[in-house]
């Protein structure tokens, strides 16, 4: 199975704050690597697939970069409703699998 | 509005079955993979498994804890897809979430839209 490790598990931030959170994976996963974001008491959401690309709708301050094992979603000006968990989730092989998520929390 | 919408959740004591319904609308949902994942509580995301659409054979793929107990089908013809759960234990208490997954020639490539999903409590 691949691993996928997030990190950190946990950040503080301000709005208007850069804020960066790094996916790892066990192995080479291409660009099978996709970020969701999930707010208190609600179901995921999909914010980039692909590594790169921004579904529809969702602002362009997220953006998701890298290849092989290391990922990178950035939000270039955090927002009060970015306050939420992101995970990361790799669909190269199954068991599809999760990183451990990270909680965006108010500074 | 492209929607899916579980049921069925709800206590159900150890060992004993339910099956969750996944209603799909405001797309062609035939032509589709749909996937369940589920959420213990406090706790993060975890792949339960998906079936994939006719065109690719309609075969289902599981977590490999998890199969032998847990089974997935779809009814194209009323837009719904089902998570059977067998010989439930207390582990198995999470909300589940039924999705679309979207798939290029077959290879699973990511959820784009979620149901709210449904609480499955597993206790005595």
């Amino acid at each position: 199975d691949i691993q996928m490790t997030q990190s950190p598990s946990s950040l503080s931030a301000s709005v208007g704050d850069r804020v960066t959170i790094t996916c790892r994976a066990s192995q080479r996963i291409s660009s099978y690597l996709n970020w969701y974001q999930q707010k208190s008491g609600k179901a995921p959401e999909l914010l980039i697939y692909g590594t790169s690309s921004l579904k529809s709708g969702v602002p362009s301050r997220f953006s998701g970069s890298g290849s092989g094992t290391e990922f990178i979603l950035t939000i270039s000006s955090l927002q009060p409703e970015d306050f939420a968990t992101y995970y990361c989730q790799q669909t190269y092989s199954t068991p599809l699998t999760f990183g451990g998520g990270t909680r965006v929390e108010f500074k | 509005e492209v929607q899916l919408v579980e049921s069925g959740g709800g206590l159900v004591q150890p060992g004993r079955s339910l099956r969750l319904p996944c209603a799909g609308s405001g797309f062609t949902f035939g032509n589709f993979a749909l996937s369940w994942y589920r959420q213990a509580p406090g706790k993060g995301l975890e792949w339960v498994g998906f079936i994939r659409s006719k065109a690719y054979g309609g075969s289902a793929e599981y977590a490999a804890s998890l199969e032998g107990r847990f089974s997935i089908s779809r009814d194209d013809s009323n837009s719904i897809a089902y998570l059977q759960m067998n010989s439930l234990k207390a582990e198995d208490t999470a909300v589940y979430y039924c999705t679309r997954q979207i798939t290029i020639f077959g290879v699973a490539m990511y959820m784009d839209v979620w149901g709210k999903g449904t609480t499955v409590i597993v206790s005595s």
